[in-house]
């Protein structure tokens, strides 16, 4: 059975930039769509952005100025990027594949604080 | 954006009862090959979303079908036949059809 396994820094300052990693283990490294996806505290959802199979990138126009998202077939792993956070960036972040099936990572709670 | 208004906003229902949620888009979901990928997801307390429904009426792998959903164009529903407590949570609608995908604001569903 695949499962997504996230990890990064769960607390940055301002300004630093958020990285996080998301594997994919028990199964294929293929997807429609590899999303990244957060959830401030007590909030509703919000979609970060995509990355196909071949690479192609799709990101919401609220974060695209400060997010890159990449993939790494031969790690099966795909990652997000997001430069100068602040403190509005603070919330859980999921990966997620979307294919046929759609899985979502643990999540991983990043903290924005000086 | 395409705009996902969901209602009510919060649900109390009794256990065995049917439960009922709407989703509406600011545009038609219809994408240019004619799927409409409008999905319904469901966030325990404390967990991950977890998908229940994808392209308005497929239920995916391993969910009850006391859950169905319904609806075209812009117009969508989430029906639960009779609720269990297992079924607490909130629910998501998402439109995959349009970039950026977006979410409703989410429908809270307890047990009354």
């Amino acid at each position: 059975q695949v499962h997504l396994q996230q990890w990064g820094a769960g607390l940055l300052k301002p300004s630093e930039t958020l990285s996080l990693t998301c594997g994919v283990s028990g199964g294929s490294f293929t997807a429609y769509y590899w999303t990244w996806i957060r959830q401030p505290p007590g909030k509703g959802l919000e979609w970060i952005g995509e990355i196909s199979q071949s690479g192609s990138t799709s990101y919401n126009p609220s974060l695209k100025s400060r997010v890159t998202m990449s993939l790494d077939t031969s790690k099966e792993q795909f990652s997000l990027n997001m430069i100068s956070v602040t403190a509005a960036d603070t919330a859980v972040y999921y990966c997620a594949r979307d294919y046929g099936d759609y899985l979502w990572g643990q999540g991983t709670l990043v903290t924005v604080s000086s | 954006d395409v705009v996902m208004t969901q209602s009510p906003l919060s649900l109390a229902v009794t256990l065995g009862q049917p439960a009922s949620i709407s989703c509406r888009s600011s545009q038609s979901l219809v994408y240019v090959d004619g799927n409409t990928f409008l999905n319904w997801f469901l966030q325990r307390p404390g967990q991950s979303p977890r998908r229940l429904i994808s392209n308005v009426s497929h239920r995916d792998s391993g969910v009850p079908d006391r859950f169905s959903g319904s609806g075209s164009g812009t117009d969508f529903t989430l029906k639960i036949s009779r609720v269990e407590a297992e079924d607490v949570g909130i629910y998501y609608c998402m439109q995959g059809t349009h970039w950026p995908r977006t979410f409703g604001q989410g429908t809270k569903v307890e047990i009354k």
